[in-house]
């Protein structure tokens, strides 16, 4: 079985500041993670995926995150805040290998942007 | 290129009625999955279709049931209604089952049970 665990169901920042946001999974196989941003009244649009390969991966908006193995762990980082990064963010894990190709989500974190 | 369109946006059912959502993934995806999304149990996987057939199952009873068409359009179906199937049910699309997974999501169909 597989789960995701998003530290932290808020976090504040100020506009400019840099952003962390935590994530930390439990695979028995080797994972692929992903992480999706949601703006309300929307769907969910991803941000960036690591599957295998170089461990510090780029996304869209200025986004990226680093997959750490030996800490289970895959968090999300941005260098300065912008408002319009201002949502909820979902960490998410599939087992790389078998049949089941279903997305565990975490609980998301909703990130605000303080100007 | 047209993305997931999910129909209706937004709805309002009774307790017992029952309702259809409908999906349509993006153009040559093969793979459709609906997620309910609720504020306490967050996003639940419902189920996958990959060339009309059903390959995954999440922990639902089985008033809520799916299907997908020859053209990978899908509809889901939620039976006898109760309160606690009040949610945004995300449909997402996939190229195909196998590779990373990546999933395109629409922008969600809500439900309100009252």
């Amino acid at each position: 079985a597989q789960s995701v665990t998003q530290l932290g169901s808020h976090v504040s920042v100020s506009e400019g500041a840099l952003v962390l946001l935590r994530c930390n999974y439990s695979s028995s196989v080797p994972p692929y993670l992903f992480w999706y941003v949601q703006y309300p009244n929307q769907g969910l649009q991803l941000l960036l995926k690591y599957t295998t390969g170089a461990t510090l991966v780029k996304g869209i908006n200025g986004f990226e995150a680093e997959f750490k193995k030996s800490e289970t762990s895959f968090h999300l980082t941005k260098p300065s805040a912008h408002m319009s990064d201002a949502a909820e963010y979902f960490c998410a894990v599939r087992p790389s290998g078998g049949s089941n190709y279903k997305l565990t989500f975490g609980k998301g974190t909703l990130l605000t942007v303080n100007p | 290129k047209a993305g997931v369109t999910q129909t209706p946006r937004y709805l309002i059912k009774t307790r017992g009625q029952q309702v259809t959502l409908s999906c349509s993934p993006i153009s040559g995806h093969r793979s459709v999955s609906w997620y309910q999304q609720t504020p306490g149990q967050g996003l639940q996987f419902l189920f996958e279709y990959f060339s009309e057939t059903q390959r995954n199952k999440g922990n639902f009873p089985g008033r809520f049931s799916g299907r997908q068409f020859s053209n990978s359009r899908s509809e889901m179906n939620v039976s006898t209604l109760e309160l606690g199937d009040s949610a945004l049910y995300l449909c997402a699309s996939s190229l195909s089952q196998a590779g990373t997974g990546e999933l395109f999501f629409g922008e969600g169909s809500r439900l309100t049970v009252l």
